[in-house]
């Protein structure tokens, strides 16, 4: 069955800090997809990335990145410099294509915490 | 390009109260999903739609929850003879076609007394 392990908890840096975020999966498919999610103090999923298996690229966005290691079944968010507004809780999540299970599934999340 | 939007944002309700909550989808979104957020945990998957077929269900939609997506548009998550593990964040997320990011919605916040 697939599953989606944060180990961290929560983390707490200091602002301009790099930070990251690690998250594992476990699925029997070779198509899937995994993705981030940032959930504010306000409380909506924002959606922050996408990325297939097939594609082990790792990709920048502006502060963001993202470490894609099928060897390891890891997917690793890193904020570089980070902010007070980065404070937020984050979420890993994957779906499976060849099941046919369209569904989400979401690790427990890690919080972060920015301080100024 | 409106987002997701959930209607109540709040729900306080007596034990034994039945309780539904509405979502309307990003419009020419033909998936529609609702899950379940307890404190400290991340969303759990309840059930699914493409247009107007309901294709999946979780195994934690027990008897008492029922879901509905009339026409593929909005949809409707209805809680029978509510009890107090019901309560919790139900999201309700869409997205255009299978493994394509879901967008979600601000969530109904249920509280049962």
């Amino acid at each position: 069955a697939q599953k989606v392990t944060q180990a961290q908890t929560e983390i707490s840096v200091v602002e301009k800090e790099d930070v990251t975020l690690d998250c594992v999966y476990e699925t029997r498919d070779t198509t899937y997809y995994l993705f981030w999610y940032k959930q504010p103090p306000s409380g909506e999923l924002v959606f922050l990335i996408r990325r297939n298996s097939f594609d082990e690229q790792n990709e920048i966005s502006g502060r963001y990145s993202w470490n894609f290691q099928k060897s390891t079944s890891s997917f690793n968010f890193t904020i570089t410099a980070s902010q007070v507004v980065d404070s937020a809780v984050y979420f890993c999540a994957l779906s499976e294509a060849e099941t046919g299970r369209r569904a989400l599934t979401f690790g427990s999340g890690t919080r972060l915490q920015v301080q100024p | 390009d409106t987002g997701v939007s959930q209607d109540p944002r709040h729900k306080i309700t007596k034990r034994g109260q039945n309780v539904t909550f509405r979502c309307d989808p990003i419009s020419e979104h033909n998936r529609l999903y609702w899950y379940r957020q307890t404190l400290g945990q991340g969303p759990e998957f309840l059930t699914y739609f493409q247009n107007e077929a309901q294709l999946e269900k979780s195994r934690l939609l027990s008897d008492r929850f029922s879901a509905e997506r009339p026409k593929g548009s909005f949809s409707t998550l209805e809680i029978q003879r509510t009890e107090q593990g019901d309560s919790a964040m139900y999201l309700c997320a869409s997205s255009l076609g299978s493994n394509r990011p879901q967008h979600f919605g601000d969530g109904t916040r249920l509280s049962i007394l």
